[in-house]
């Protein structure tokens, strides 16, 4: 079965950069139309897409984050990374890894999810 | 401000129907397959529907999806005090950047 997990610091600081790392198993991310992606949810509120990398390594980006984002695979490691730049506070939230089936048509598989705290 | 409307919340009696609403445009529900999430506090969104009104396995049919133009509704039927959860409707953005967008979410209270 399908299985994803989020792994990265739960405290970061202002400014600094966010590294996390969503290992998976169950799936191959050289099998095409899949996709493993970024979602987050601050505190209380609404679900916000990040990032979304495919098979052959496309990449999509939330349009108001790009310039803070990037995304890669590890196909070798069944590891994506998801990195975010210049941190603020706005940015705590629960940051889950997903599963996108049928390029990327939804999100059919979601991590348990990690919460990162921003704050100096 | 979400790219997609949703009602922020909704409520109904136990056995009884309710819909919950999602709005969009030509570049977003018009053009591209819906999606829907449960999420019950805590806990991480459950697919419920995709491509529009397709149910994963293990999803009841109480659960429905359809589209029309540019909205699209979730439906559920009988309902359950287990279905009390926020729900999030979400489908591309076919802009000049495409990019992934969710609904603000709705919270369904099971009276």
């Amino acid at each position: 079965q399908i299985t994803l997990k989020e792994s990265g610091p739960t405290l970061a600081k202002p400014t600094q950069t966010l590294t996390l790392t969503c290992t998976f198993s169950g799936f191959s991310l050289s099998t095409s139309g899949v996709g493993v992606g970024w979602i987050r949810q601050p505190p209380g509120k609404a679900l916000e897409w990040l990032a979304l990398i495919y098979w052959d390594d496309d990449k999509r980006y939330s349009p108001s984050l790009k310039s803070r984002l990037t995304i890669t695979k590890d196909t070798s490691k069944n590891q994506v990374v998801l990195t975010m730049t210049n941190l603020d506070p706005v940015d705590t939230a629960t940051y889950y890894c997903t599963h996108a089936r049928n390029y990327g048509d939804c999100v059919d598989y979601w991590g348990q999810g990690t919460l990162v705290t921003v704050s100096s | 401000q979400s790219v997609l409307t949703q009602p922020p919340s909704v409520s109904a009696a136990p056995g009884q129907k309710v819909t919950i609403s999602c709005s969009g445009s030509s570049s977003t529900i018009a053009t591209n397959y819906v999606s829907w999430y449960q999420q019950v506090p805590g806990t991480a969104p459950k697919l419920l529907i995709y491509d529009n009104n397709e149910r994963p396995s293990g999803i009841p049919d109480r659960f429905s999806g359809s589209k029309s133009g540019t909205s699209a509704t979730l439906g559920i039927t009988g309902l359950q005090t287990g279905d009390e959860a926020n729900y999030y409707c979400g489908t591309w953005d076919s802009s000049l950047s495409p990019s992934f967008v969710f609904g603000g979410g709705t919270k369904l209270t099971v009276l």
